[in-house]
């Protein structure tokens, strides 16, 4: 069974563009969430989605933002990319279960650097 | 929201020791979960354990819910399992997983 899939591996951007990732889950998963890695801030919840709908958002800008298709696949979008950007964006997957919390899985992650 | 905290942030052992990490968390969870991250940054699961006792090969996990803590032990300790250790929790009727800042793990040969 495959694991969780996360487009691309790296990126180099320049301040003010934008930048596009992808995430496919673990079939049959129907939950993706996405995650910022920082040295300074650690691991932090960006947002979760499920069924194509945003069920829950961490404290980030607008610029922010995501989506999710109905093969359960998932996109993250950040506009006008500042340095402070640059990070290990994670996603991962999960099952949905009664008590709302089940095991998480995550990708390999992709690196963006922001120039 | 909830605080997990991590102990010790760092620490350095000789192959074949054994180490115990600590996971403590501000509030009740419905989710438990330990990670070790690879040196490439992938999130490897350990375990997923809300509560009770699991052990798989040299590493077991202990999580007592009512009193709000958690602890990995690692036996008899490779160079291999050098890494950051994370423990993340979601909250009572939360669904985003909070980690803690990571136990950074060193196994000298």
């Amino acid at each position: 069974k495959a694991g969780v899939t996360q487009t691309p591996r790296y990126l180099i951007k320049t301040r003010g563009q934008q930048v596009t990732l992808s995430c496919s889950p673990i079939s049959g998963h129907r939950s993706v969430s996405w995650y910022q890695q920082t040295p300074g801030q650690g691991l932090q919840f960006l947002f979760e989605y499920f069924s194509e709908t945003q069920r829950n958002k961490g404290n980030f800008p607008g610029r922010f933002s995501g989506r999710q298709f109905s093969n359960s696949r998932s996109e993250m979008n950040v506009s006008t990319l500042e340095l402070g950007d640059s990070a290990l964006y994670l996603c991962a997957s999960s099952l949905e279960s009664l008590t709302g919390a089940s095991e998480a899985f995550f990708g390999q992650g992709t690196r963006l650097t922001v120039v | 929201g909830i605080q997990v905290e991590q102990s010790p942030p760092d620490l350095i052992l000789q192959e074949g020791a054994n180490s115990t990490l600590r996971c403590n968390f501000s509030d009740s969870v419905n989710n438990l979960q330990w990670f070790h991250q690879n040196p490439w940054g992938q999130l490897i699961n350990l375990f997923y354990i809300p509560s009770g006792t699991k052990q798989n090969g040299r590493l077991s996990a202990t999580t007592v819910a009512t009193e709000r803590y958690s602890l990995l032990y690692i036996s008899s300790s490779q160079t291999t399992d050098s890494g950051v250790y994370f423990c993340a929790v979601v909250g009572a009727g939360r669904r985003a997983l909070t980690f803690g800042s990571g136990t950074r793990l060193q196994v000298q040969p």
